[in-house]
């Protein structure tokens, strides 16, 4: 099976940086998504870990230690519109298990 | 907008009716998925799709039946659905299901609501 963890809220400035944590135990690992979902809206991709080390694509970067079972999605420059629940997705064998989410939200 | 349509996009129904939420891909994918979400939970992955043919079935009861007619298109039929059963179903797909690095692309959902 598989047991995800991420903090349920977060709450930062604009124009901040903010470290959205993820800890995982899993039987299979076939990688990490890191997906962003604003209310009443689906889910959108924003990232993928399989290998150690940081992937940066833009204002967001993300981090996985597989050895620690640990991801970090790190947003930069932060905007009002950043503010939207993040979800950690763990892949297994032909699908995908997701966190609880972390709600998080960008103040003026 | 996304890639991946569903339709209804609101859907209310009893407890006794048949109905069937639409979903569809032109993007080539070879796996495509059924989530049910909560309010403020993640999605529950449902079922799983991969070449057409159901993959993953996560002990969803018999009152939801999956079915995928070719390659675009996923449908879920409903049938004597319970209150508890009212939710934000989301379909998704992704190239294949096995594929390590590739994300999977959600519809927007039907809001479900059953009296």
């Amino acid at each position: 099976g598989q047991n995800i963890d991420q903090p349920t809220e977060m709450t930062a400035t604009e124009g901040a940086i903010v470290q959205i944590n993820c800890t995982y135990q899993t039987s299979g690992f076939n990688g990490l998504f890191w997906y962003q979902q604003h209310a009443g809206e689906a889910p959108t991709f924003l990232s993928y870990n399989v290998l150690d080390g940081l992937e940066e694509k833009g204002r967001f970067s993300s981090f996985l230690s597989r050895s620690k079972g640990y991801s970090y999605l790190l947003l930069k420059e932060l905007q009002m519109k950043d503010s939207a629940s993040y979800l950690c997705a763990v892949k297994g064998a032909g699908k995908s298990t997701f966190g609880d989410g972390t709600t998080l939200t960008v103040k003026p | 907008d996304t890639e991946v349509t569903q339709t209804p996009k609101h859907l209310v129904m009893g407890m006794t009716n048949k109905k069937s939420l639409k979903c569809e891909q032109h993007m080539g994918h070879r796996a495509m998925y059924w989530y049910k979400q909560k309010a403020k939970k993640p999605p529950e992955l449902m079922f799983v799709y991969s070449y057409e043919k159901l993959s993953i079935n996560e002990s969803v009861p018999s009152r939801f039946s999956p079915e995928c007619p070719n390659s675009s298109l996923l449908n879920l039929h409903l049938h004597a659905l319970q209150p508890e059963d009212s939710a934000l179903y989301l379909c998704a797909s992704s190239s294949t299901s096995g594929a390590y690095n590739q994300p999977q692309h959600f519809g927007d959902g039907t809001r479900l609501s059953i009296l």
